[in-house]
């Protein structure tokens, strides 16, 4: 069946604006993670969806990050006026239910900010 | 809190030689444990996991890991590699947190690069 699918695959964007991540889930899964993967920081957690609920923002990195979850479904990750050190690909992840420990990841969204 | 180390940052290797990835973690809770492999341009892939029982865990695609609770190690195995193996390789924890999901906190990642 189909993955977890994320877009767009590439964006580039100017300092200050304004961008909106999307990740489609596995259908039927419940639980959805944010990542983040920068040569500076590795991998970190976002935020983490249950439902349309977030009970789990801990890893936003500042009020600039925000994301929704709507239907249960698809989510949106959205950053406003965009800094340099927000370049970074972002992966979405998708499980089962919250305590099922396999997350099935996206191929990201590599975000450029120039 | 949580933290993951990859003792290797690069691994180089040949092919059909054995390899041995390291990773160590730190926590004052119970986790379960993970490795996940990375090819270029995609996104993560489960290779195998740890949650209790046996220490030893087989994986996908010939991969094993092996759970030492003394030295809060996991570290991933596989006995011959082949060029296809060639990618990142990000050994990760999850905390068991009283709401009963799994927030991954991940290593800084190991480059196997394998040379024929």
């Amino acid at each position: 069946g189909a993955g977890v699918s994320q877009s767009p695959s590439n964006k580039v964007t100017e300092k200050g604006k304004d961008v909106e991540l999307r990740c489609d889930p596995i259908s039927g899964h419940t639980a959805l993670y944010w990542y983040r993967q920068s040569l500076g920081q590795g991998l970190e957690f976002l935020i983490y969806f249950q439902g349309n609920s977030a009970p789990d923002k801990s890893g936003l990195p500042s009020d600039r990050f925000s994301a929704e979850r709507t239907g249960g479904s698809v989510s949106t990750l959205t950053i406003q006026r965009t800094q340099q050190e927000d370049s970074a690909v972002y992966l979405c992840a998708s499980s089962l239910a919250s305590g099922s420990e396999t997350q099935y990841f996206g191929p990201g969204t590599r975000l450029l900010v120039l | 809190a949580q933290s993951v180390t990859q003792l290797d940052s690069q691994v180089p290797v040949f092919e059909e030689a054995p390899v041995e990835l390291r990773c160590n973690y730190s926590s004052s809770v119970s986790v379960y444990l993970f490795w996940y492999v990375q090819y270029p341009n995609q996104g993560l892939q489960l290779l195998l996991k740890y949650l209790s029982g046996s220490t030893l865990v087989k994986g996908i695609n010939g991969f094993e890991a092996e759970f030492n609770k003394s030295q809060t190690s996991f570290h991933l195995r596989k006995p011959s590699v082949h060029i296809s193996d060639t990618a990142e390789y990000f050994c990760a924890v999850s905390p068991l947190l009283s709401g009963g999901y799994n927030k991954l906190i991940f290593g800084a990642g190991t480059r196997l690069a394998v040379h024929p």
